[in-house]
Order: structure tokens, then sequence, then C-alpha cells
């Protein structure tokens, strides 16, 4: 069955830009969760979605935002964009109470 | 808020090497788990540890859950070219909450 699915893999923006990011997790799970990753911080936690619902929110600004879709298609928007939101994007989709995430590839996120 | 330390942060082996690696956390978890990344790729899960005292195998892989629920390890048997990459360990507390994860172990094998 088909992974995770993550468009676009690479994008460059300029600052101030707004960006959005697309994941479309594996038939049939419900949950969403999306991670940022730079060499510094390693995966730091942007939040979680369930049944369209934002469960759980990581410590990042309210630039970064998210949603979920009735087909648990997920996106994250991240506005007035900063240098330092350079990063891996990562999107997991894992069952319900399950915790074993399948990731996906990744957006490459560059702000210049 | 949970943190995970993961140590060593590298290392370099020769190949056929047994390779270990751990986490620590400043709280329990309920779930450990255990994630490889090939570099441009996002982790793939190598094993999950659901109960304090736990051992499994995946492999080469075997990971233990600590006693104390606050740690976790994975060992590598024989390591090959093919284990390069990022290990990061990552725990889960149960309900709603967050998968914390580790900064990660990069691992380095030496034909």
């Amino acid at each position: 069955k088909a992974g995770v699915t993550q468009t676009p893999r690479y994008l460059i923006k300029t600052r101030g830009q707004q960006v959005t990011l697309s994941c479309s997790p594996i038939s049939g799970h419900r949950s969403v969760s999306w991670y940022q990753q730079t060499p510094g911080q390693g995966l730091q936690f942007l939040f979680e979605y369930f049944s369209e619902t934002q469960r759980n929110k990581g410590n990042f600004p309210g630039r970064f935002s998210g949603r979920q879709f009735s087909n648990s298609r997920s996106e994250m928007n991240v506005s007035t964009l900063e240098l330092g939101d350079s990063a891996l994007y990562l999107c997991a989709s894992s069952l319900e109470d399950s915790y074993g995430y399948t990731f996906g590839s990744g957006t490459r996120l560059t702000v210049v | 808020g949970q943190q995970l330390n993961q140590s060593p942060q590298s290392m370099f082996i020769q190949e056929g090497e047994d390779v270990s690696m751990n986490c620590t956390s400043s709280s329990i978890f309920n779930t450990w788990l255990w994630y490889k990344q090939d570099p441009g790729e996002g982790p793939v899960l190598l094993i999950a540890l659901y109960k304090a005292g736990e051992l499994t195998s995946n492999g080469r892989l075997t990971a233990q859950f600590g006693i104390t629920r606050k740690d976790s390890f994975l060992n590598i048997s024989a390591s090959i070219p093919s284990d390069v990459g990022i290990y990061f360990c990552a725990g889960h507390s149960g309900g709603y909450q967050k998968v914390t994860f580790g900064t990660g172990t990069k691992l380095q094998v030496i034909p």
C-alpha cells in the first residue's frame, strides 16, 4: 500500500512569504503529526491532528498552523517566513492509539 | 518539558563491529521507539517497545525498554555499510501526549 506522501519535496521561498505543505497519510491512518527537523534542534514536534481536530501542539509561534481534511490529508502553513524556518518538515501518520509512526520523505524548505 | 538525551552523538565503527547506543529521559515513558533515518528520507521505525524490561529483536538489532521506564538501549550486531544513518530514540507517555524524539546518533561504518 502507498506510504505517506509529502508534496512538494523541495521548496525555496523568500523571507516574508508564506508556504503551504501537504501530507497524504497511509490509507486508514487517521492521525497525522508534523515535525520540524533542523541539524541543531533535531526533530521538533509541531502538531498532531486526528479526525480533523488538533489534539496536540508543540511550542512553535502562531505563524505555524495546520489543518486536516475529512479524508485525513493534512496541510501545514507557515506565514511570514523567516530564515530560521529553513528545515526539513516531516509528516507522519499512524493508526489510532498507535505511535509507531510512518514518516513521509519530507519537504525541504529553504528560506532566502 | 520532556527531554530525551541520546548518546553517543556520533560514532565511527569498523564493519563487523557491534554498536550500542542509549537514550535517557527526565520522565517516564510508556512506549519507547527506535527509528533510523537515511539521508534525504524520513525516519523509519525499527523497533517498538511497550513494557518495562522488554527486550525485542529485529534481525541484527536488539532494543530494550529500561526497568525504570526512563531509558532504552539499542544494539546493532555485526555492523554492515548499510547501517550508516542517524538513529533516533523516541518516547511516548500515553494518551494524547506527543511523541518526543531524541537528538539522534549518527553512525558511520568504515568498510
